[in-house]
């Protein structure tokens, strides 16, 4: 089986641009999850989708969304970017909602 | 706000000892555990998942889990250099609840 595939690896941005980033979870996991890594606060949880619903939703501004089609991939956006977006944007997939995550390489955000 | 919390570290153990990763959590409605370990550059693979309280041994890594004090640990037996990487402890609450990660505990082992 192919692993959870993000897509861009690695992009840089200016401030105030937004930025659309994708995943695609392994094939018939239904449930999808991303998270923004930064060396000072770790990962902390954006949102969780299943089934094209949204499920959870962590403690970012409205600027960040995202979205998941019914094919199972997702797609999370943030728009006016501030310097603090840089971080490394995981996703990962499961087949239920449960804590056995499988994640993708990750899209590593530069907002200058 | 339902927290983890890890260790702050780094922990750095000889090849052959036991390495011993602590994180206690908040949340006295957590049901689920687990541990991700992270390699440099990579991006976290889970290694164990432990529901109740006890022991739990796959390999060299035993997860221990103890629901009253709300403790949650990972030994790892003779460590290894492969070792040698950020271990992530990870709890949920169930159902339609989201995973929480600590801050994470970077491990070296030397050889």
């Amino acid at each position: 089986k192919a692993g959870v595939t993000q897509t861009p690896r690695y992009l840089i941005k200016t401030r105030g641009q937004q930025v659309t980033l994708s995943c695609s979870p392994i094939s018939g996991h239904r449930s999808v999850s991303w998270y923004q890594q930064t060396p000072g606060q770790g990962l902390q949880f954006l949102f969780e989708y299943f089934s094209e619903t949204q499920r959870n939703k962590g403690n970012f501004p409205g600027r960040f969304s995202g979205r998941q089609f019914s094919n199972s991939r997702s797609e999370m956006n943030v728009s006016t970017l501030e310097l603090g977006d840089s971080a490394l944007y995981l996703c990962a997939s499961s087949e239920q909602h449960t804590g056995e995550l499988f994640f993708g390489e990750g899209s590593r955000l530069t907002v200058l | 706000q339902k927290e983890v919390e890890q260790n702050s570290g780094p922990l750095s153990v000889p090849e052959g000892a036991i390495a011993s990763l602590n994180c206690t959590y908040s949340d006295r409605g957590s049901q689920s555990f687990f541990w991700y370990r992270q390699y440099s550059g990579k991006s976290p693979e889970l290694i164990m998942s432990i529901y109740s309280n006890g022991d739990k041994e796959d390999g060299r890594f035993t997860a221990q889990l103890n629901k009253a004090s709300q403790y949650v640990s990972l030994l790892i037996r003779d460590s290894q250099p492969s070792d040698s990487a950020t271990y992530l402890c990870a709890v949920t609450g169930g159902a339609n609840s989201k995973l929480t990660f600590g801050k994470g505990i970077t491990l070296s082992v030397r050889p």
